[in-house]
């Protein structure tokens, strides 16, 4: 079966950096992704890591480990704009490719 | 820039209706997938498609049927609409570099 586990709810100050983790349980394991929610929009791909490591991107870098079925995202200089739900999804390529969703993580910016 | 499009924004339907929403890709991708999000529950994958009249059940199909006559367009049906469909649906398709496209959402109330 498919897990993923991420936190509900997470608030942090404006300028600062803020993590956001991930585990995954997933059979046909091939690469874990990062979505921005805004609220009453559709989520927006913000990343896609399928080997080990740091994929920087501006702001927001992703890391992924396999082995530990863990990944993380990470937000610097935090702007208000970044208030958001953030969404894990581990892609599973058994039989066909399939994205499995995080409940998603409600990001709160505070000035 | 990938377009992903849905029929409506806004939809109000009486319990026993029959329901199409339907999605449009103008980018040739073989997969596509409809997925529901509520409340605290995330995004849950109803069925995906990876090839024309090809069509898998996701998490939870029961109560939906889906229709790809053609690469460009993936259909969700309710067979007979009823309350616990109340929801905000959203169609997506996966490029081969596996990035994962929007549409904007249809969100559906069934009175």
């Amino acid at each position: 079966g498919q897990n993923i586990d991420q936190p509900t709810e997470m608030t942090a100050t404006e300028g600062a950096i803020v993590q956001i983790n991930c585990t995954y349980q997933t059979s046909g394991f091939n690469g874990l992704f990062w979505y921005q929610q805004h609220a009453g929009e559709a989520p927006t791909f913000l990343s896609y890591n399928v080997l080990d490591g740091l994929e920087e991107k501006g702001r927001f870098s992703s890391f992924l480990s396999r082995s530990k079925g863990y990944s993380y995202l990470l937000l610097k200089e935090l702007q208000m704009k970044d208030s958001a739900s953030y969404l894990c999804a581990a892609l599973d390529q058994t039989g066909a490719n399939n994205l499995f969703f995080g409940t998603g993580t409600r990001l709160t910016v505070i000035p | 820039d990938v377009k992903v499009t849905q029929s409506s924004r806004y939809l109000v339907k009486r319990t026993g209706e029959k329901v199409f929403l339907e999605c449009v890709q103008d980018m040739d991708h073989e997969n596509m997938f409809w997925y529901r999000q509520d409340p605290g529950l995330g995004l849950r994958l109803i069925y995906f498609s990876y090839d024309v009249k090809m069509k898998e059940k996701g998490d939870i199909p029961e109560g939906y049927s889906v229709s790809r006559e053609k690469k460009e367009r993936f259909s969700l049906i309710l067979e007979s609409a009823s309350t616990n469909q109340t929801s905000m649906y959203l169609c997506a398709t996966l490029t081969s570099s596996y990035e994962q496209y929007f549409g904007p959402g249809t969100r559906l109330t069934v009175t």
